[in-house]
């Protein structure tokens, strides 16, 4: 049982590249979350979905897109990186939808440490 | 909007030894969850302690306890017996109800506090 696991672990990009960040969890959970991490900052949510097929933009969507490929999986996509995108990306699952009237925990992957020069 | 605020940028406690981190939040809401998750150097983000806001008891889980003063708006975390591996940086989070307008479901944390803990 890995839990959330996120890939790649490092990454260094040029000003203008693209790419996907993938997160997979095996806890069958409903719910999943993208946040980023800046230095002396706690996380802030880019984007959730809180069911299959259905996505919503968190506190700092901007210069991102997801996809909920299925339960499982939810990836994130850098169209044209920037410079401020330097940051580590977390990905977390929960168990329940947030329509489902409770909240419950968020558990993390492991994170990416994003470079865009 | 919810905020929630962490004092101490930096503590410091001997091994063995029992600190206290605070935490502060701002909400409008009655019912909402309270979280302290930590993470050590390796950056993983590992769940702490969880606390009901309709639940007047402290959680506890082992050597770390809350201190949750609901109308202060106040969730301090204590580590008693003091552990090497218990330095990290430590996050308060809190999560909305999940019928709150907007970011439903997620979690707003805290800054940080570092936590050194002295042999």
């Amino acid at each position: 049982n890995a839990g959330v696991t996120q890939t790649p672990k490092f990454q260094v990009l040029k000003t203008g590249q693209s790419m996907t960040l993938q997160c997979a969890q095996d806890m069958n959970h409903n719910s999943m979350y993208w946040y980023r991490q800046d230095p002396g900052m706690g996380l802030r949510l880019i984007y959730y979905s809180a069911s299959e097929g259905t996505t919503d933009k968190g506190e700092v969507p901007n210069g991102y897109n997801v996809s909920r490929l299925n339960k499982r999986e939810f990836s994130l996509r850098l169209e044209s990186a920037a410079p401020s995108q330097t940051s580590v990306y977390f990905c977390a699952s929960s168990a329940r939808g947030v329509l489902a009237g409770e909240v419950d925990t968020q558990y993390f992957g492991p994170g990416t440490r994003l470079t865009v020069l | 909007a919810q905020t929630v605020t962490q004092s101490q940028p930096e503590m410091s406690v001997q091994e063995a030894e029992t600190v206290t981190l605070s935490c502060t939040y701002d909400t409008s809401e009655s019912d909402y969850y309270l979280f302290w998750y930590k993470q050590p150097p390796s950056r993983q983000m590992i769940l702490v302690i969880r606390q009901e806001a309709y639940k007047q008891q402290n959680a506890t889980e082992n050597r770390f306890s809350v201190n949750f003063q609901k109308a202060a708006k106040s969730f301090s975390l204590k580590i008693s017996d003091s552990q090497l591996g218990d330095a990290a940086m430590y996050f308060c989070a809190y999560s909305p109800p999940t019928n709150y307008g907007g970011s439903q479901g997620n979690l707003i944390f805290g800054k940080g506090t570092k936590l050194s803990v002295k042999p």
